[in-house]
């Protein structure tokens, strides 16, 4: 099954400072969804993006629908520590398409 | 509360034993789906359902089985023949099984630790 091309796979910052990540695909996808997963617990969903160039906030996240259809991206504004936690992308087509993660720790 | 429920949260298996996985949601969903997280790799799929008594082989199959009686469960059993089923086990589910709108919800977790 394919999998989705998720960078950077791990990131230090301190608090206070933006993150940025993203997903690509060699396929177009007509469902973006990007989820924050902390460790021995389910992934929760953060955003879910249905239309290419589509952005979409929570909070302090913000993610895009790549205009390709194969790419989509997550910013985080202000980290705090709680921000901490594997996240990762998943696309789909007719099926979901997941990426290996981010994982990111936000040093106080 | 609505949501998923996966249990146990952990679950050791002997060799040759067979074990089954619990998966229920009040969501009133249509579609379920069993994955297997390992370190450092996507979710991959097992086996999903779009309808009760309808289910579909993803893309790590061989050694599990599933049923779909309820359309609030869809256990999923983890045979012998599975040779190295030490991972942790995600179950979710979708409102619809098509349509232009899918979001997946996801439960807790089960790991599943082989003795």
């Amino acid at each position: 099954g394919q999998q989705l091309n998720q960078s950077p796979q791990s990131m230090f910052i301190q608090e206070g400072e933006d993150v940025s990540m993203n997903c690509t695909s060699s396929s177009i996808f007509n469902t973006w969804l990007w989820y924050k997963q902390d460790p021995g617990e389910g992934p929760v969903l953060l955003i879910a993006l249905y239309k290419a160039g589509e952005l979409t906030s929570n909070g302090r996240l913000t993610a895009q629908f790549g205009t390709t259809r194969k790419d989509s991206f997550l910013n985080i504004s202000a980290s705090i520590p709680s921000d901490v936690g594997i996240y990762f992308c998943a696309g789909r087509h007719s099926q979901f398409y997941f990426g290996t993660g981010t994982s990111l720790t936000v040093i106080p | 509360d609505g949501g998923i429920t996966q249990s146990p949260k952990y679950l050791f298996r002997k060799e040759g034993q067979n074990v089954t996985l619990s998966c229920e949601q009040n969501l009133n969903h249509d579609a379920m789906y069993w994955y297997r997280q390992d370190p450092g790799q996507g979710l991959r799929l097992i086996y999903y359902s779009q309808i009760v008594n309808d289910f579909q082989k993803g893309d790590i199959a061989e050694g599990y089985s599933v049923s779909r009686e309820k359309k609030e469960s869809f256990p999923l059993t983890v045979t012998s023949a599975q040779k190295n089923p030490t991972a942790f086990y995600l179950c979710a589910s979708s409102p619809q099984a098509g349509g232009p709108i899918q979001t997946q919800y996801f439960g807790p977790g089960t790991r599943l630790l082989v003795l």
